[in-house]
């Protein structure tokens, strides 16, 4: 059973605007949330990631957000650009494996 | 950018024909993994070593093995491919194994 999900398969912003990729997971043992993006025919490349001690992260264009109680993790990336047009794959780790979701095809639109 | 390569880059291959995938790293990283990725699936890993001659099975480890005699290199086997085997495999490498795991560029192989 995916113990990590994104439930959007795709998502279209305008340039300049902000994005909000989502992911939802249902192991409370996780202890490390990750993000990353990966375009065609290339391996996926780590952006950003968040220790389950905290709740935010922010790294330039974005910021990854954790809700615990929740369990919900969220990317934000402001502003959008098209250079941001990617599949995006959350990640959670539990101490020496890594668990992914099904990923989301943002598009920014120039 | 992290030191990894697979090789090959691409493969076709036959059903019932033993395949092996190779993943190289120079980044003396302990953990190593093998994914692959699959539409409606993500990445699902396959195997994983936590060091030297030590391997562990993932979610979709039926069919393959894997080896890992140095710790820069970590060995994909498919012992007798089959057509639900094609798919794009990804090596990755991990310094602690909890933290940012990086990948390699990805070998995409078709069993016909």
């Amino acid at each position: 059973d995916q113990q990590v999900k994104q439930n959007s398969p795709s998502l279209s912003v305008q340039e300049g605007r902000i994005s909000i990729l989502n992911c939802d997971y249902t192991n409370s043992m996780f202890d490390y949330f990750l993000w990353y993006k990966k375009y065609p025919a290339e391996g996926p490349t780590f952006l950003i990631s968040i220790s389950s001690i905290k709740d935010k992260n922010e790294d330039g264009r974005f910021t990854v957000f954790l809700n615990k109680s929740a369990k919900h993790l969220s990317l934000h990336i402001v502003p959008s650009q098209p250079g941001d047009s990617a599949v995006y794959f959350c990640a959670a780790s539990t101490g020496n494996q890594f668990y992914f979701g099904t990923g989301t095809s943002l598009t920014v639109i120039p | 950018d992290a030191g990894i390569t697979q090789s090959p880059r691409h493969k076709v291959t036959e059903t019932g024909t033993p395949v092996t995938l190779r993943c190289h790293q120079t980044e003396n990283h302990r953990y190593m993994y093998w994914y692959r990725q699959d539409p409606g699936h993500g990445l699902r890993l396959i195997h994983y070593s936590y060091g030297v001659k030590d391997t562990d099975k993932g979610e979709v480890s039926d069919g393959y093995s894997v080896s890992r005699s140095k710790t820069e290199d970590f060995l994909l086997t498919l012992e007798s491919a089959t057509s639900s085997q094609t798919s794009v495999y990804f090596c990755a490498i991990s310094r602690t194994g909890d933290t940012e795991a990086f990948f390699g560029q990805g070998t995409r192989l078709t069993v016909v």
